[in-house]
């Protein structure tokens, strides 16, 4: 496809369950990011993939969170032990060489 | 890195011309200024780029002053479907370490 993909667009899961967020950049996009957003909140950051480097997991909230990028491929965001407080829209962009940033509809994550 | 500020919200009407500051006291020297517009259950989508004095565009402008500290998205002749918040980010256009950091973003409203 020609944009970014994320899947499920929608995930609802019992607390205390892991879930994995996946999202397809761009093809050639060296960058993908990460960012959760609340409900009537702005874009938190979470973690920055760039090209072969190691990522920059500054953002993540907790041990509970974690991501991994296959190359400048598909990346999957994992939260384990899910929480109430986790849910949120995460969105996921990708950019060529931190450029114009491209974003994925997001997945809505609700934790009942 | 570089930290945004800007208002909460802002009111409009529809025909109207809206300008949005931005402020980014300590934006580096390779740093550019790009605007994002977000609809609601969206993610945020490119609108202009910059790095110094005005750049225009078929949906809006940006200025940017010399000391290139703040910068003011227009919107010129503003309609109901302009209803979005616009965040501004500050970062590097190419290469290398680019950790973006969205602001709170200015929500507006425009009236018929």
């Amino acid at each position: 496809g020609a944009g970014v993909s994320q899947s499920p667009s929608n995930k609802v899961t019992e607390k205390g369950k892991d879930v994995e967020l996946r999202c397809d950049p761009i093809s050639g996009h060296t960058a993908l990011y990460w960012y959760r957003q609340r409900l009537g909140q702005g874009l938190e950051f979470l973690i920055y993939f760039q090209g072969n480097s190691a990522p920059d997991k500054s953002g993540l909230p907790s041990d509970r969170f974690s991501a991994e990028r296959t190359g400048e491929s598909v990346s999957t965001l994992t939260i384990q032990r899910t929480q109430q407080e986790d849910s949120a829209v995460y969105l996921c962009a990708s950019s060529f060489a931190g450029g114009k940033l491209f974003f994925g509809s997001g997945t809505q994550l609700s934790v009942l | 890195l570089a930290k945004t500020t800007q208002p909460i919200s802002m009111d409009s009407y529809e025909g109207q011309e809206v300008n949005i500051t931005c402020s980014h006291n300590n934006i580096a020297t390779n740093d550019y200024i790009t605007w994002y517009q977000q609809f609601p259950s969206q993610g945020p989508r490119f609108i202009i780029q910059g790095y110094k004095t005005k750049v225009t565009n078929e949906v809006a402008s940006l200025f940017i002053p010399a000391d290139r500290k703040s910068s003011t998205l227009s919107l010129p002749r503003v309609s109901l479907s302009d209803t979005a918040v616009y965040y501004c980010l500050v970062g590097a256009l190419s290469g290398g370490y680019n950790k973006l950091i969205f602001g709170a973003g200015t929500r507006l409203a425009v009236h018929p």
